[in-house]
């Protein structure tokens, strides 16, 4: 079944620097790759997601990059502010069969905390 | 206002007695998901169900059970909880596991 690795487990960065957190998964038959924060004691929130017919995807200070030949993805936070501090968590999921196309277990990394001095 | 709601946020019992975390969304999803999340071991898929009636095993299904007879709802159950079940768990909802998961506010569960 699928294996996703998230590095680094932790990060400390200056407010302002970016923040680069690195994900690789092992099924190549793996085509959606999303992106969720989870702030101390709330629920995981989704902040961007990438199909692999795409290589790139922006969201103002936020960016996913996406290698399928080398089985990584990566999340990139530009312009870091202390509101940034969170818990990532990286997932992936193969999207085959009938039901729309979703075979239906999506498999998170182990999560890195994020955090920004001012 | 579309949500997953999750009943009871928090529940501390003894091993051996059987409990159910229930879930229920208003936003007409079809996939439904159970996690539990550990320090350390991030988010891991417990149970999931593509529809009613069709429930699959995720990662950790082993000491729990589901089930899915109506589309809003997707119980969880613990039939004999044992400490190692003592975890946060998260129900999400979905289209389906190719969009956006809509996770409810997390039940911390606690099993003496």
């Amino acid at each position: 079944g699928e294996n996703v690795e998230q590095h680094p487990s932790t990060l400390s960065v200056q407010e302002g620097d970016s923040a680069v957190i690195k994900c690789t998964y092992s099924d190549s038959a793996s085509n959606y790759f999303p992106w969720y924060k989870q702030e101390l004691g709330k629920r995981p929130q989704l902040i961007i997601d990438i199909r692999s017919n795409v290589g790139e995807k922006k969201d103002q200070r936020i960016a996913v990059t996406l290698n399928k030949t080398a089985k990584h993805f990566s999340l990139h936070i530009t312009e870091t502010q202390p509101e940034d501090s969170a818990v990532y968590f990286c997932a992936a999921s193969t999207s085959v069969g009938d039901y729309g196309g979703s075979q239906g277990n999506l498999i998170f990394g182990k999560g890195t905390k994020l955090s920004v001095k001012p | 206002e579309a949500q997953v709601t999750q009943n009871p946020r928090y529940l501390i019992t003894v091993t051996g007695k059987k409990l159910t975390v229930t879930c229920s969304q208003n936003m007409n999803h079809e996939y439904m998901s159970w996690y539990r999340q550990d320090p350390g071991l991030g988010l891991r898929q417990i149970y999931y169900s593509m529809n009613v009636e069709v429930t699959d095993k995720g990662d950790v299904p082993e000491g729990y059970k589901v089930s899915r007879k109506e589309k809003r709802n997707f119980p969880l159950i613990l039939e004999s909880p044992s400490p190692n079940q003592t975890s946060l768990y998260f129900c999400a909802s979905s289209l389906d596991s190719y969009n956006e998961q809509f996770f409810g506010p997390g039940t911390r569960l606690t099993v003496l």
